[in-house]
Parts: structure tokens; C-alpha cells; sequence
């Protein structure tokens, strides 16, 4: 089976661009989750959704960045407008249940940079 | 709400040596604790996981961890390490209540000399 699909692997954008990531789950898995990785801040939970569903998205840093999650097998985080302290590693995971216990299936990642 | 710590950034071994590598965690409630480890410019995997029971796992590769409730405290080892163990370990909780939430640890950075 495939493992969590990220697009594209590479973004450069200049700011104020429109930035969307794109994310494609494992079959099956009820779970996805956004993640940032930069050098200073580590990896961060951005937003997650459960069959398709919000439920924390706490981590969402500004208004400028949005989750969606039309159907089980898609799920887009929108960068509007970019700015370069966006630059970093946009992981998405996902995982088989809606439980605290379960591994988190990453993907490849997305590497922006903003300039 | 839970937090991780690694305590090194960075940790060179030789190969074949034996490594630790140290977390320790912070958390009111119980908790779920993770090992994942990413290699170059690739996402996480799972080496491996305490939810209960017995305090030593066994996790893919060779590792293991043990559980210490009293110094909170949830330390990756592996007898003998290989080159291809360079990577990087991340430490990671979450609440034994349920919540998906995963905080992560900086990362340690294993690298291995020959």
C-alpha cells in the first residue's frame, strides 16, 4: 500500500503568494494531521482532523493559514498570504483511528521557502 | 499539558558501540510515549511505543526503551550501533486520556563514525 502522499516535495514562493499544500492519506485511516518543522520551533501539530472533521486546530498559528478536508482521501493547508518566516518542513500524517495510542503514518513532506 | 525534553541535540558514537539517547518528559496525567526517528529528508517513522504494561519496549532495529514513572523518563538505547542508525530521534507524548495531540521532544541527532 502506498504511505501518505505529499505535493509537490518542493515549493519556492515569494511572499504574498497564495501557497496550498496537498496531502493524500493512507487508505483507511480515519486520522490526518499537519505538522511544521523548522530549526527553531521543532516540530509543531499545526491542525488535525478525524473522519474528515476539525478537531484541534489550536496550532494554526495565524489567520493566514487554513485546513480543508473535503473527502478521506484529501486534505489542502492553504498559505494566504505567504510570508518568509513561513519557510519551512510541512509534514503531513495520518493514522488508522480516532485513538491517542495509534502510529502516526508520516509523509515525505513538503519543503517551502518563502523569499 | 505535556512537554518533552531531549536532553542532546546532538549525540556521535562509533560504530558498533552502544547509545542512549535521553528524554524526559512533563505531564499531569498519565501518558503514551513515543519514539519515532527521521532519516534524511524523510518523514517520521515509529521505532516504537509505551502505552502500559511492562516498562521495557522493544521497538524495529535493534532499539529499545524503557519506562520510569518516577523520573519521568523514557531513555532510547541500542547495544550496538550501525551506520545506518544516522538519523534523527524524536521523543514523543501524548495524554493516556484519548487526545491525538503528539508533542515532540527537539530531536536528537545520532550520528555514527566509523
Amino acid at each position: 500500500d502506498a504511505g501518505v502522499i505529499q505535493s509537490p516535495r518542493h515549493e519556492v514562493t515569494e511572499m504574498g503568494q497564495e501557497v496550498t499544500l496537498r496531502c493524500k492519506p493512507i487508505s483507511g485511516h480515519n486520522s490526518l494531521f499537519w505538522y511544521r518543522q523548522t530549526m527553531m520551533r521543532g516540530l509543531e501539530l499545526l491542525i488535525y482532523f478525524n473522519n474528515n472533521v476539525p478537531i484541534d486546530d489550536s496550532g494554526m498559528p495565524e489567520d493566514r493559514f487554513s485546513a480543508k478536508m473535503p473527502n478521506a482521501s484529501f486534505s489542502t493547508l492553504k498559505i494566504q498570504p505567504s510570508e518568509p518566516r513561513d519557510s519551512a518542513v510541512y509534514f503531513c500524517a495520518s493514522s488508522p483511528r480516532s485513538s491517542g495510542w495509534d502510529e502516526q503514518y508520516f509523509g515525505p513532506g513538503t519543503r517551502l521557502t518563502v523569499t | 499539558a505535556q512537554s518533552v525534553t531531549q536532553l542532546d541535540s546532538q549525540v556521535p558514537v562509533f560504530e558498533e558501540a552502544p547509545v542512549e539517547l535521553r528524554c524526559n518528559y512533563s505531564s499531569s496525567v498519565s501518558v503514551y510515549l513515543f519514539w519515532y526517528v527521521q532519516y534524511p529528508n524523510q518523514g517520521l517513522q515509529l521505532l516504537l511505543k509505551y502505552l502500559s504494561g511492562s516498562t521495557l519496549v522493544k521497538g524495529i532495529n535493534g532499539f529499545e526503551a524503557e519506562f520510569n514513572k518516577s523520573q519521568t523518563s523514557f531513555h532510547l538505547r541500542k547495544p550496538s550501533v550501525h551506520i545506518s542508525d544516522t538519523a534523527e530521534y524524536f521523543c514523543a507524548v501524548s495524554d493516556g486520556q484519548g487526545a491525538q495531540k503528539l508533542v515532540f521532544g527537539q530531536g536528537t541527532r545520532l550520528t555514527i563514525n566509523p
